[in-house]
């Protein structure tokens, strides 16, 4: 069964650094999104990326996150100078028909 | 803003103990209620979408009901393996994407 695949499980940075967390969605979907959950909270919508550009963009997304679909493939999730308050599990999903099918997620920790 | 609340917050049962979980919810158009299940480390799971008032669908032992202001996640006969967190989220015309609650933690044991 087709799955959306996110690489890597864990990313451990020092505050200040640049990441980008990759994802693979599924490959006939259309829609992509992040999505975040910080330990003990809700799953909370950061972006969502439909026909290359960026259809929707929460409060969260600020200036220090970029998306990109560099290739047919790949989907990324960029944050430019980490904070501590960065440190979530982040999902990436992708939907088709209305139905989102999320990834196993990264465990972003910022020191 | 699109507001979605579930409860109870956390739920015990004894296996073969039937109960449900509520999601309650205040949208402008609403496209769409979704269930997920989230097991610890993971992310969500796919279960059911509903789309109309008076929709059902069934899983197993999972049953997914739908009226204008709240969904039920029916769990019949539950294993130990049903354990995980059940999350209700909701899609609405005003965009493309969903709102979550904040999720049932349910602990079934033997």
């Amino acid at each position: 069964e087709p799955e959306v695949t996110q690489t890597p499980s864990h990313q451990v940075t020092q505050m200040g650094q640049e990441v980008i967390l990759r994802c693979v969605p599924i490959s006939n979907h259309l829609y992509f999104y992040w999505y975040r959950q910080i330990l003990g909270q809700k799953v909370e919508f950061l972006v969502s990326f439909y026909n290359n550009e960026i259809s929707e963009k929460s409060e969260i997304f600020d200036d220090q996150f970029s998306v990109e679909r560099p290739d047919g493939s790949n989907f990324t999730l960029k944050i430019r100078s980490t904070k501590l308050e960065d440190s979530a599990m982040y999902f990436c999903a992708s939907m088709l028909e209305e139905k989102l099918f999320f990834g196993s997620g990264t465990q972003l920790s910022v020191l | 803003e699109d507001q979605v609340t579930q409860s109870p917050e956390a739920l015990r049962l004894q296996e073969g103990e039937s109960s449900s979980l509520n999601c309650s919810y205040t949208v402008s158009g609403l496209r769409g209620l979704f269930w997920y299940r989230q097991d610890p480390g993971k992310g969500p799971e796919f279960l059911f979408t509903l789309y109309s008032a008076g929709e059902e669908k069934e899983k197993e032992r999972l049953k997914a009901t739908l009226t204008k202001k709240e969904s039920f996640l029916h769990i019949t006969a539950p294993k130990p393996e049903d354990s995980a967190t059940y999350l209700c989220a909701v899609f609405t015309g005003g965009g493309n994407k969903l709102t979550f609650g904040t999720g049932t933690q349910l602990k079934v044991e033997l």
